[in-house]
């Protein structure tokens, strides 16, 4: 069982779209973490998020921690296609120091 | 500033050989952190250094070994290689802060015939 899951695992989408990918657990996390990575290379670290209803955003990207910090989500409006990638999120448990990772979703954006 | 980096980008075993894989992290980073990715699934943690002592495992067997030296490079040892192991291996750093922001370097892709 996994301990954080992701949907939708793969999403194929046309440029200009808006989509939105989810990350949930039963278990509370200190910390969240969203991460995009592309074929062949390491994830990039986009965001952390660590307080129960906090929303950020980076440029069109919008990320939001529920409320209970067992949840999160990565809205992109208008998506493009250089935001096709791999998208994980990652949280933390405690003071444990250890990311677990969720199964990722494979986002497409045709042009 | 120089990203993590790791090396070699790939490498190629046979069955039954062992494979040694570094990695250097962000100057100023003590913790290290090694994952295995294989093809179609997440990251799975195989284990943290941290100031040269080994903090924690994953669920991997024994002949998946590491260390992490002075200066905070590391290294994984993987013996006896089974091709099950063929994946990315990725090597990420992160300092001691509040939160556990880590950073990845590109991988090493490590296929065992």
């Amino acid at each position: 069982t996994q301990l954080l899951e992701q949907s939708p695992q793969f999403l194929s989408i046309q440029e200009g779209e808006n989509l939105t990918v989810y990350c949930n657990s039963s278990s509370v996390f200190s910390s969240l973490q969203w991460y995009r990575q592309e074929p062949g290379e390491g994830p990039v670290l986009l965001v952390t998020v660590v307080t129960g209803g906090e929303v950020k955003k980076l440029k069109r990207l919008t990320f939001q921690f529920g409320d209970a910090r067992k949840d999160s989500s990565l809205h992109i409006t208008a998506a493009q296609p250089g935001d096709t990638g791999l998208y994980l999120c990652a949280g933390e448990r405690g003071s444990a120091r250890q990311l677990t990772f969720g199964s990722g979703t494979q986002l497409t954006v045709l042009p | 500033e120089a990203g993590v980096t790791q090396s070699p980008t790939h490498l190629i075993k046979t069955r039954g050989q062992q494979a040694t894989l570094r990695c250097s992290p962000i100057s100023g980073h003590t913790s290290v952190y090694w994952y295995q990715q294989a093809l179609g699934l997440g990251l799975q943690f195989l284990l943290w250094y941290d100031e040269g002592e080994e903090r924690n495992r994953g669920n991997f067997p024994p002949r998946f070994s590491g260390r992490q030296f002075p200066n905070y490079s590391s290294e994984l040892n993987v013996n006896a290689l089974e091709l099950e192991d063929s994946a990315l291996y990725l090597c990420a750093s992160s300092w001691t802060s509040q939160y556990n922001e880590q950073f990845f370097g590109p991988g090493t892709r490590l296929t065992v015939l």
